[in-house]
């Protein structure tokens, strides 16, 4: 069982185009970060977000921590094909790093 | 600075026989955790260690041990391999021993186990 939901599982989208990745738990986090992996490779993080509707913005990519600190969201736009890969959102409860059930998008040229 | 490396990159072993994996930290990082990951999903929490003590440890049987050296270089073991314990072992070091919000992670790119 893992303790944070992502969805969709998949996604493959046309270059161009926005999307919206969801990161969903039950459980109070103290800190949530995502990740991206290609394969092959370890995952790379991208953001760390900390406070309770707190919005990270790095270039096309767009964080979001849910007020309550359980959920999060991750939204692209103007996807490109450089954006193919695995993302996984993690969370720490302050003994334990969970990390997400991982959402794996294509991007088509 | 070198990043976080593991080895070996890939490994069969057959059921029942035993592992050790291996990772080195970046330098001047104290903290390594280890994670399992099975195909398409995210990587599962194992252990934590900082300063050679165990500082977390996630649901694993006890076939699954980890210990940390001096030079804050560790080593996963896990005894009497079962088909289910094939996935890609990742290793992941940091500064603090806190999690991630004194300092981030960074991971190597993993041993890819095969247990047949």
């Amino acid at each position: 069982t893992q303790l944070l939901e992502q969805s969709p599982q998949f996604l493959s989208i046309q270059e161009g185009e926005n999307l919206t990745v969801y990161c969903n738990s039950s459980s109070v986090f103290s800190s949530l970060q995502w990740y991206r992996q290609e394969p092959g490779e370890g995952p790379v993080l991208l953001v760390t977000v900390v406070t309770g509707g707190e919005v990270k913005k790095l270039k096309r990519l767009t964080f979001q921590f849910g007020d309550a600190r359980k959920d999060s969201s991750l939204h692209i736009t103007a996807a490109q094909p450089g954006d193919t890969g695995l993302y996984l959102c993690a969370g720490d409860t302050g003994n334990q790093f969970y990390f997400g059930t991982g959402t794996s998008l294509t991007v088509i040229p | 600075d070198a990043g976080v490396t593991q080895s070996p990159t890939h490994l069969i072993k057959t059921r029942g026989q035993q592992v050790t994996l291996r990772c080195s930290p970046i330098s001047g990082h104290k903290s390594v955790s280890w994670y399992q990951q099975v195909l398409g999903q995210g990587p599962q929490f194992i252990f934590q260690y900082y300063e050679k003590e165990e500082r977390g440890r996630g649901n694993f049987p006890d076939r699954f041990s980890a210990r940390q050296f001096p030079n804050y270089s560790s080593e996963l073991n896990v005894n009497a391999l079962l088909l289910g314990d094939s996935a890609l072992y990742l290793c992941a070091s940091s500064r603090s021993r806190d999690w991630v919000i004194a300092s981030p992670l960074h991971f190597g790119n993993g041993t890819r186990l095969t247990v047949t």
